[in-house]
């Protein structure tokens, strides 16, 4: 079993509806999640963090937790053309460690 | 600007030929690491620096060399590359430890080909 775990995809969604990705991990140690964004041949790019228990919104984008089911989410609301990338879901353990465990990445498709 | 680089960006280069990628921070962060990225398999930690001094083994730290001579730099070292070592290398550097936010900055990326 991976340790972060996401649909590969392609995940296409129509312009301007809601787009739902994924991520599940398997060490209950874990307490930050984090979502970076990396357009092709580009870095990653932090867009939201987040390490309680719920729903974490920031604009467009909402990032969903539940650490019960180990289960991380991101929706991006009025979805747009430059919203296509690959999203990357990392986790970080615990507080004294600094190591990011990242998924493989969902790639994301806007349709116009 | 607050900024991650990482020289060269691209390099071609031959099997057993020493090289280095360079990678600079200017953000007085404490942590720093070294990550590749191959298709399917995401992204894998090579080796990471807690500090000055302080460097340890990620995931995927064989054939490859770190030094933390300042805390600012942080150079990976490939003594004898292999064609398997193709691959998009990206450093990253955060504040350290702390803080559930503190996240990782990532370099712009180099691209390693080993013919």
């Amino acid at each position: 079993q991976k340790e972060v775990e996401q649909n590969s995809g392609p995940l296409s969604v129509p312009e301007g509806a809601i787009a739902s990705l994924n991520c599940t991990y398997s060490d209950r140690g874990s307490q930050s999640f984090f979502w970076y964004r990396q357009y092709s041949g580009k870095s990653p790019e932090l867009i939201m963090f987040i390490y309680s228990n719920g729903d974490k919104e920031d604009g467009r984008f909402t990032a969903q937790l539940n650490k019960a089911s180990q289960y991380v989410s991101l929706l991006i609301r009025d979805s747009q053309p430059s919203d296509s990338a690959t999203y990357l879901c990392a986790v970080k353990r615990d507080f004294g460690n600094e190591k990011l465990t990242f998924g493989t990445g969902t790639r994301l498709t806007i349709i116009p | 600007e607050a900024q991650v680089t990482q020289n060269p960006r691209y390099l071609i280069t031959v099997t057993g030929k020493k090289l280095t990628v360079t990678c600079s921070q200017n953000m007085n962060h404490e942590y720093m690491s070294w990550y590749r990225q191959d298709p399917g398999l995401g992204l894998r930690q090579i080796y990471y620096s807690m500090n000055v001094e302080v460097t340890d083994k990620g995931d995927v730290p064989e054939g490859y060399k770190v030094s933390r001579k300042e805390k600012r730099n942080f150079p990976l070292i490939l003594e004898s590359p292999s064609p398997n070592q193709t691959s998009l290398y990206f450093c990253a550097s955060s504040l350290g430890l702390g803080g559930y936010q503190h996240t990782q900055y990532f370099g712009p990326g180099t691209r390693l080909t080993v013919l």
